[in-house]
C-alpha cells in the first residue's frame, strides 16, 4: 500500500475557482516533501519543495504549499485556477531512503 | 552535462521475453529508483538503491530484478515480460535528504 495518499482523483473546477489539493504521509521523523505537475504529454515537473524551514512555500505558476507537521499533510493550494492548469498533480515525499509518490490527482479546469 | 538518461524510449516485448532497461546518469547522484507509471496509480517506487552495490525493493518488486554495479548505471531487468508489465517506466536518481530528484525521460513498453 502506499504511504502517500492523495484524497481526490478527479478535480473539476471553472477557471478562477480556487484549488486545494490535499496529501497526507504516513512517514516518521525527518522528510522532504515535493509537489510534482504533468501536463498531458508531457514528462513530469517539479512545482514546489519542502526542506525545511517556513511551511508555507512557494513555487512556480502561482501554487504554494503548507506542510502541516502535526497532520503528516503537504496540501498544494493555488487561488485563481487557469485553464493552463489543466494537468495532472502528484505529491511526492522523501524520507530517509527512497523518494515516493501519491496517485495523482486530475486536474480538469473548465474555461 | 545529459543528466539521467534512458535506453530505448520505446519497446514491444512478446509475452516470455526478456530485456534490460539502463539508466545512466552523470550527476553523482547516490541515490537511483526505477518507477511505473499506470494511469491511475501515480508513480509507484519498483526498486531504488542507496549506493553503488546496493539494491532495495520499492512497492512493486515482483517480476523486475535490478542492478547497480556502477555508480551512474542503474538496470531494471524483466525476465519473463507479462502483459500486467505494459507501462512507462522511469528512472530517477538524487543526492540523499534536501536535494532534488532528476528524471529520465521515461521508457514506454508494450508486452503483447
Amino acid at each position: 500500500a502506499q504511504s502517500v495518499s492523495q484524497h481526490n482523483h478527479h478535480v473539476i473546477l471553472s477557471e478562477a475557482a480556487s484549488l486545494e489539493l490535499g496529501c497526507n504521509y504516513s512517514y516518521g521523523g525527518t522528510v522532504n516533501l515535493f509537489w510534482y505537475v504533468q501536463y498531458p504529454g508531457q514528462h513530469l515537473q517539479l512545482l514546489l519543495k519542502y526542506f525545511s524551514g517556513d511551511p508555507l512555500v512557494k513555487g512556480i505558476k502561482g501554487f504554494e504549499a503548507e506542510f502541516i507537521k502535526s497532520k503528516f499533510s503537504f496540501n498544494l493550494r493555488k487561488p485563481s485556477v487557469q485553464w493552463s492548469d489543466t494537468a495532472e498533480y502528484f505529491c511526492a515525499v522523501r524520507p530517509r531512503n527512497k523518494l515516493v509518490f501519491g496517485a495523482g490527482t486530475i486536474l480538469r479546469v473548465k474555461s | 552535462n545529459a543528466g539521467v538518461t534512458q535506453t530505448p524510449k520505446f519497446r514491444v516485448l512478446k509475452t516470455g521475453q526478456s530485456m534490460t532497461l539502463l539508466c545512466a546518469q552523470d550527476m553523482n547522484h547516490e541515490y537511483m529508483y526505477w518507477y511505473r507509471q499506470d494511469p491511475g496509480m501515480g508513480l509507484r517506487l519498483i526498486h531504488y538503491s542507496v549506493g553503488e552495490g546496493t539494491t532495495a525493493k520499492g512497492e512493486v518488486p515482483d517480476g523486475y530484478n535490478v542492478s547497480r554495479l556502477k555508480k551512474q548505471n542503474f538496470l531494471l531487468g524483466l525476465e519473463s515480460a507479462a502483459p500486467s508489465q505494459t507501462s512507462v517506466y522511469f528512472c530517477a536518481g538524487d543526492s540523499g535528504l534536501n536535494t532534488e530528484a532528476f528524471f529520465g525521460q521515461g521508457t514506454r513498453l508494450t508486452v503483447v
